[in-house]
């Protein structure tokens, strides 16, 4: 079945490490975005690609990086300069951009840092 | 950076009876779109709104937007335990389009009492 695959689910960090979440989709997708969810609250954007070797910063890039070398792949890596990376993390796809289109969202991983 | 409202932040009802949520924005948007969560889940689209309709039906959701008012409400029917969820609005403002980039709301908690 077609979809979008985030791993790990559940992530611990230590304070100072970096550390890389998985987004995967086998959907054709052009486009691909990451976002935060904190509790209770709603979404905020960190990275969005709409082409393979192409990112944009969202609202909240500060401490995040990421990579788009395939299409199918587009992969977060949380950094040290991150002081609040506990969070839900989300990452979605859309097929292409234009009015209307619809994003579809992976299962989400939870970052814990301990 | 959010523009959505959602109304009310949380809303508890028995089973049967309908249930109302509301979203305001604050700018011109293309569409709007109402998406479920369950809990420590990923998002699943429930549908969209384009800004030059003014209601849309699918299944028992109903969907309406003023874009006079910058509001939209979202009215699920005969509701069900299993409507139990997290329901977010998100925008695509003008200008928009050539970047699938979504603006979210807070979301309302719904509890469907059996």
């Amino acid at each position: 079945d077609g979809g979008i695959t985030q791993s790990p689910k559940y992530l611990f960090r230590k304070e100072g490490q970096n550390v890389t979440l998985s987004c995967e989709q086998n959907l054709n997708h052009d486009a691909m975005y990451w976002y935060r969810q904190d509790p209770g609250q709603g979404l905020r954007l960190i990275y969005y690609s709409q082409i393979v070797n192409d990112f944009q910063k969202g609202d909240i890039a500060e401490g995040y990086s990421v990579s788009r070398e395939k299409k199918e792949s587009f992969p977060l890596t949380v950094t040290s300069a991150q002081k609040n990376p506990t969070a839900f993390y989300l990452c979605a796809s859309i097929q292409s951009q234009g009015r209307g289109n619809t994003i579809y969202f992976g299962e989400g991983s939870w970052l814990t840092v301990v | 950076s959010q523009q959505g409202e959602e109304d009310p932040q949380a809303l508890s009802i028995q089973e049967g009876e309908n249930a109302t949520m509301n979203c305001s924005y604050k700018t011109s948007i293309n569409n709007l779109q109402w998406y479920r969560q369950n809990s420590g889940r990923g998002l699943v689209h429930l549908i969209l709104i384009r800004s030059n309709e003014r209601e849309k039906h699918s299944g028992r959701l109903r969907v309406t937007l003023d874009t006079s008012k910058k509001s939209s409400s979202l009215l699920i029917t005969a509701s069900r335990a299993a409507d139990t969820a997290s329901y977010f609005c998100a925008t695509g403002p003008i200008g928009s389009s050539n970047t699938g980039k979504l603006i979210f709301g807070q979301g309302t908690t719904l509890q469907v009492k059996p």
